[in-house]
């Protein structure tokens, strides 16, 4: 079975840098084809993916994000880590990661972690 | 960047009705086309991938259809736990991209 969990700050304030934590089991990745996608989403607003890191260490990022965005895996942890600079409120929103394979064509993310909620406020 | 247009934005029905729900890409994600179900306060669940395929344990009132630009969610006969928000997402470019959403609503 697979599962994932997000950790870290639930309050920053306006310009500091944002550290998540995805801790997983049921999967290594460092298995072929195994990825792990950070995914976030505003209060009452839709999905935004943010970046994805995968077993070989390709990382890929929003455009929109990338100058902001750092993501890093620890494999012997079965950890993703997710680093984001210069937070500012409009970043506020719940923080998923989620497991993908590209065993399969769109390489959907399945399952996702519980999520974790983080405000951005001085 | 491929852009994602769901439609409509919001579905009024009642349980026992059949729901389509509409994905609309900006450029050809051949069959790299996933759906999500959300319900409140509750976490994405994928429910198709590939465009047609349904993942493991959902049920079989749930169907996905197209290919290139055009794609169809569909629920044959509305339960009351499939009342919630469903994305769609692509996967044949970077970045990837989701829909903005369809509410599916109890009328």
């Amino acid at each position: 079975q697979i599962t994932l969990k997000e950790s870290g700050p639930t309050l920053v304030k306006p310009t500091q840098t944002l550290t998540l934590t995805c801790t997983f089991s049921g999967f290594s990745l460092s298995t072929s084809g195994v990825g792990v996608g950070w995914i976030r989403q505003p209060p009452g607003k839709a999905l935004e993916w943010l970046a994805l890191i995968y077993w070989n260490d390709d990382k890929r990022y929003s455009p929109s994000l990338k100058s902001r965005l750092t993501i890093t895996k620890d494999t012997s942890k079965n950890q993703v880590v997710l680093t984001m600079t210069n937070m500012d409120p409009v970043d506020t929103a719940t923080y998923y990661c989620a497991n993908s394979h590209t065993k399969y064509s769109s390489s959907p993310f399945d399952p996702w972690g519980q999520g974790t909620l983080v405000t951005v406020s001085s | 960047e491929i852009v994602l247009t769901q439609s409509p934005a919001t579905l009024s029905l009642s349980p026992g009705e059949r729901a389509t729900l509409s994905c609309r890409a900006s450029q050809s994600v051949s069959i790299y086309l996933a759906w999500y179900q959300q319900k409140p306060g509750q976490t994405p669940r994928l429910l198709i991938y590939d465009a047609s395929n349904r993942a493991t344990g959902i049920p079989a009132r749930f169907s996905g259809s197209g290919s290139g630009t055009d794609f169809t969610l569909t629920i044959s006969s509305l339960e009351p736990e499939d009342f919630a928000v469903y994305y769609c997402q692509q996967r044949s470019n970077w970045p990837l991209t989701f829909g903005q959403g369809t509410k599916v609503e109890i009328k």
